[in-house]
């Protein structure tokens, strides 16, 4: 059964870049089916698409992220990254990685999720 | 539009029927792409909950169900349990250039 699992830094300071990778174990991540997505939730609050990943490296980003975000993907570890650069308290949120279909635009699998604080 | 619009909160009874909006625009829900539903426990990831409009992956009650119509769509929760309480958030594309998916504001279902 596929599973997704972020990790990465859990506190980040002002100005630095945070980042996250998450691990695709028990299926490949290479699917023309399926887009790699990254998704935050500030505490609190609901969620925000941040960008994604296809199979092929092609990657579109939430405009009001664009200039700070990068999504890759490392195809021989099975796993997708994110990095936010020019962080500040307002990134604090708990980042999630999903899998999507690309056909149906279904969020099918999650990963648990994680904290991240920007914090001095 | 960077969210679909959802109430802050609904509650009910145990027993008693909710139903949560989901409100879109016309890149969205109204250009008729499909909206899905996600169910969120506290400290948990999303869970799916209802895909295309009203369809429930295996696993997920046949109390809940869901609609579509314009630019909004509907989550119903009949027969309320205590289980239900948690918060639900709406999903779709969008065909504007500023977001691709995009989510519902979230509604917390508090359960009396």
């Amino acid at each position: 059964q596929l599973q997704l699992q972020e990790s990465g830094s859990g506190l980040v300071k002002p100005s630095q870049t945070l980042s996250l990778t998450c691990a695709v174990s028990g299926g490949s991540i290479i699917s023309g089916v399926y887009s790699w997505s990254w998704i935050r939730q500030p505490p609190g609050r609901g969620l925000e698409w941040i960008g994604y990943i296809n199979h092929s490296g092609s990657t579109y980003y939430t405009s009001s992220l664009k200039s700070r975000v990068t999504i890759s993907v490392d195809k021989s570890k099975n796993q997708f990254s994110l990095k936010l650069t020019s962080v500040t308290a307002a990134d604090t949120a708990v980042y999630f990685c999903a899998r999507v279909d690309v056909v149906t635009t279904i969020f099918d699998l999650w990963g648990q999720g994680n904290l991240v604080t920007v914090s001095s | 539009q960077s969210a679909l619009t959802q109430p802050p909160s609904v509650s009910g009874a145990p027993g008693q029927r909710v139903t949560i909006s989901c409100t879109g625009s016309n890149s969205n829900i109204g250009a008729g792409y499909d909206v899905n539903w996600y169910q969120q426990l506290p400290g948990k990831a999303p869970k799916l909950l209802i895909y295309g409009n009203n369809n429930r992956p295996s696993g997920v009650p046949d109390r809940f169900s869901g609609s579509k119509s314009d630019t909004s769509a509907s989550l119903a929760i009949t027969g309320l349990q205590a289980e239900d309480e948690a918060d639900y958030y709406c999903q779709s594309y969008d065909s504007s250039v500023s977001v691709l998916y995009i989510f519902g504001t979230g509604t917390k279902v508090i359960v009396l």
